[in-house]
């Protein structure tokens, strides 16, 4: 059974662009939650997608957005790009979400310059 | 406003010792508590996890003790080996099927040899 997928696994963008990451969850899970970690801060939770509806959603600005597909793939979007914002975005799916355990993706390493 | 919090930002242990690394929360609604490792460059990996209608659950080298009228949780691992380096993360959710975990910010362990 392949694992949580995560492209790409690095991005550089420059302050001021947007960007746009994938999330492909474990075949069957229905939820994918996005995380943001950065030194310091543990792993900050962004929004969660369930059957292509956001059920979840954490402090972040609104220049963070996602979406989900209906094969359950989701993307994660953030505009206007600010140096505060490289860190690593980590995926996790589960099967009915937040109360059974996650599964990670390797996760994106953005670096905003 | 930290609902999970791991004080210690890292733990070194002699390897064939026990490993205790500790979690704290402020949320009475949490009712179900996980432990996630996490090596650099991949994403975190479910360890270990615990309702709150228990105390301990055990599962190998590895131990969670719940402490819910002090708002405690512990993870132990005995005997402590070097790949057990990683920095570990705990995490809650609250009792509501579709709340999203919430994360500490990780402490980091160091298994000596």
């Amino acid at each position: 059974k392949a694992g949580v997928t995560q492209t790409p696994r690095y991005l550089i963008k420059t302050r001021g662009q947007q960007v746009t990451l994938s999330c492909s969850p474990i075949s069957g899970h229905r939820s994918v939650s996005w995380y943001q970690q950065t030194p310091g801060q543990g792993l900050q939770f962004l929004f969660e997608y369930f059957s292509e509806t956001q059920r979840n959603k954490g402090n972040f600005p609104g220049r963070f957005s996602g979406r989900q597909f209906s094969n359950s793939r989701s993307e994660m979007n953030v505009s206007t790009l600010e140096l505060g914002d490289s860190a690593l975005y980590l995926c996790a799916s589960s099967s009915t979400g937040g109360s059974t355990e996650a599964f990670f993706g390797q996760g994106t390493r953005l670096t905003v310059v | 406003d930290q609902q999970v919090k791991q004080n210690s930002p890292s733990l070194s242990v002699q390897e064939g010792r026990i490993s205790i690394l500790n979690c704290d929360y402020t949320n009475s609604m949490f009712d179900y508590f996980l432990w996630y490792k996490k090596y650099p460059a991949e994403g975190p990996t479910f360890l270990i996890s615990i309702s709150s209608i228990k105390d301990k659950n055990e599962d190998g080298r590895f131990t969670v003790f719940l402490n819910k009228s002090a708002k405690h949780l512990s993870l132990h691992i005995v005997p402590s080996q070097p790949g057990d380096s990683a920095v570990y993360f705990c995490a809650a959710k609250g009792n509501s099927g579709n709340t999203p975990l919430v994360f500490g910010k990780g402490t980091r362990l160091s298994v000596i040899a």
